[in-house]
């Protein structure tokens, strides 16, 4: 079974900062690994994914996140945030070659202040 | 592309009565689709897995009688929520595994608020 752990439930930046959300997993197996975007009252929306190759993944929106195997992390960047990025994050995984199931973290909710 | 909808967006009912919500995926075929529920500032939690011309699987805990699950063609599947009473008001979301090459990602519906009365 998987796991996924987000470490901060909520992460507060200004407008145009850097902003890291945190996303560290645990599985027996191989996975794949999403970072969806909610914004209020809306469905998710896919950010980014790894599945395999460059451990660098570039999503849409500006948002970039790192596959970390030995560390067992997918921590999600963007260099300069916007208003509008103000949402919450979650992070998921599924087993390789399994049952498709996704298992999602408790989520980040990032407010970017004026 | 990869674009699920669901119907309604929401609804309102009296507790007792039954509720049904549509995901279709749009612009592909979804040979399986998956039915969360997520609760007010929590994260989301499969209820079950929908796969077209057989059975639902569903995760322990749901209650398979309550929600009824139909995955009749390539492109829709239903959730029935029977005998709805409060404790069911919820925001229910979709989702379809995407076409061929995808690798395993989901694409999801907007989403479906029920609040029972």
């Amino acid at each position: 079974a998987q796991s996924v752990t987000q470490l901060d439930s909520q992460v507060p930046v200004f407008e145009e900062a850097p902003v890291e959300l945190r996303c560290n997993y645990s599985s027996s197996v191989s996975v794949y690994l999403f970072w969806y975007v909610q914004y209020p009252n809306q469905g998710l929306q896919l950010l980014l994914k790894y599945l395999s190759g460059s451990t660098l993944v570039k999503g849409i929106n500006g948002f970039e996140a790192e596959f970390n195997k030995s560390q067992t992390s997918f921590h999600l960047r963007k260099p300069s945030v916007h208003i509008s990025d103000t949402a919450e994050y979650f992070c998921a995984v599924s087993e390789r070659g399994g049952s498709e199931k996704l298992v999602f973290g408790k989520g980040t909710k990032l407010t970017v202040n004026p | 592309g990869a674009v699920v909808s669901q119907h309604p967006s929401w609804v309102i009912c009296k507790s007792g009565t039954s509720v049904k919500i549509e995901c279709r995926s749009l612009d592909f075929q979804a040979t399986t689709m998956f039915w969360y529920r997520q609760f007010p500032k929590q994260s989301l939690m499969l209820m079950a897995t929908s796969n077209e011309g057989s059975k639902a699987t569903y995760e322990q805990g749901v209650e398979k009688d309550k929600f009824l699950i139909n995955h009749a063609s390539l492109t829709l599947s239903t959730l029935t929520v029977t005998s709805a009473h409060p404790e069911d008001s919820s925001f229910y979301i979709c989702s379809a595994r995407g076409p061929r090459g995808a690798g395993d990602t989901q694409y999801f519906g907007p989403g479906t608020r029920l609040t029972v009365l």
